[in-house]
């Protein structure tokens, strides 16, 4: 089964500030797609963005992008001009096309500062 | 549509009880996943689903876990018999099979057993 790893237990970032938050994955899949879900303190799940393994152009959502480095294995989450509203647990994930099965890294708690 | 619906929301149980944990995927899905949510251990793909079919249950923790789905609106996460350390929040979440295709999450079970 793949692997995801983000290595960032926690972040902090000023708020309007831009913060990027890490994510790599192992996998000998040759298509994945490659999601990011934000977690408030309330609990659900909130699905942010999404990159297929074959896009040329990195994802972008509002003020949410995807660093996609395939290469590198990478997926880094870049949210511009944070706001409060942003701190949460984020959780990157990647799904293998092949039989659908679909995990999470440990996750990433942003806090943003006033 | 209502997204998909978990039940209990709760449960609170002693220790050698069994629960059942009930999920009703989005209409339409074809792919349903239990997962479990821990502070140690993050979110753990617990068993998967394709066509209500069961393709991964490595993730199940020991016999004492089964998972059913008898048709594509309904599946089922047993735990007989409970123990304290099963206490967890249980996310099902569906998706349907296929690319571009982010998975939507259930709001949770939060489990205690005492």
């Amino acid at each position: 089964a793949q692997k995801i790893t983000q290595t960032q237990p926690g972040m902090f970032v000023q708020e309007k500030e831009a913060v990027t938050l890490d994510c790599t994955y192992d996998t000998s899949d040759q298509s994945y797609g490659l999601f990011w879900y934000k977690q408030p303190s309330s609990g659900e799940m909130i699905f942010l963005i999404y990159q297929g393994s074959y896009d040329e152009q990195n994802a972008t959502e509002g003020r949410y992008s995807l660093n996609f480095q395939k290469a590198r294995k990478s997926a880094n989450l870049v949210i511009s001009a944070s706001q409060l509203g942003d701190s949460a647990m984020y959780f990157c994930a990647m799904r293998a096309y092949n039989n659908n099965d679909m995990r999470f890294g440990a996750g990433t708690r942003l806090t943003v500062k006033p | 549509d209502a997204g998909v619906i978990q039940s209990p929301r709760h449960e609170v149980t002693e220790m050698g009880q069994e629960v059942t944990l009930r999920c009703k995927p989005i209409s339409g899905h074809n792919s349903l996943f239990w997962y479990r949510q821990t502070m140690m251990r993050g979110l753990e793909l617990l068993i998967y689903f394709n066509n209500n079919v069961p393709i991964d249950d490595s993730g199940m923790p020991e016999d004492r876990f089964s998972a059913k789905m008898p048709n594509a609106s309904f599946s089922t996460l047993k735990i007989q018999p409970s123990e304290p350390r099963d206490s967890a929040v249980y996310f099902c979440a569906s998706s349907l099979v296929g690319r571009r295709t982010e998975a939507f999450f259930g709001q949770g079970t939060r489990l205690t057993v005492v």
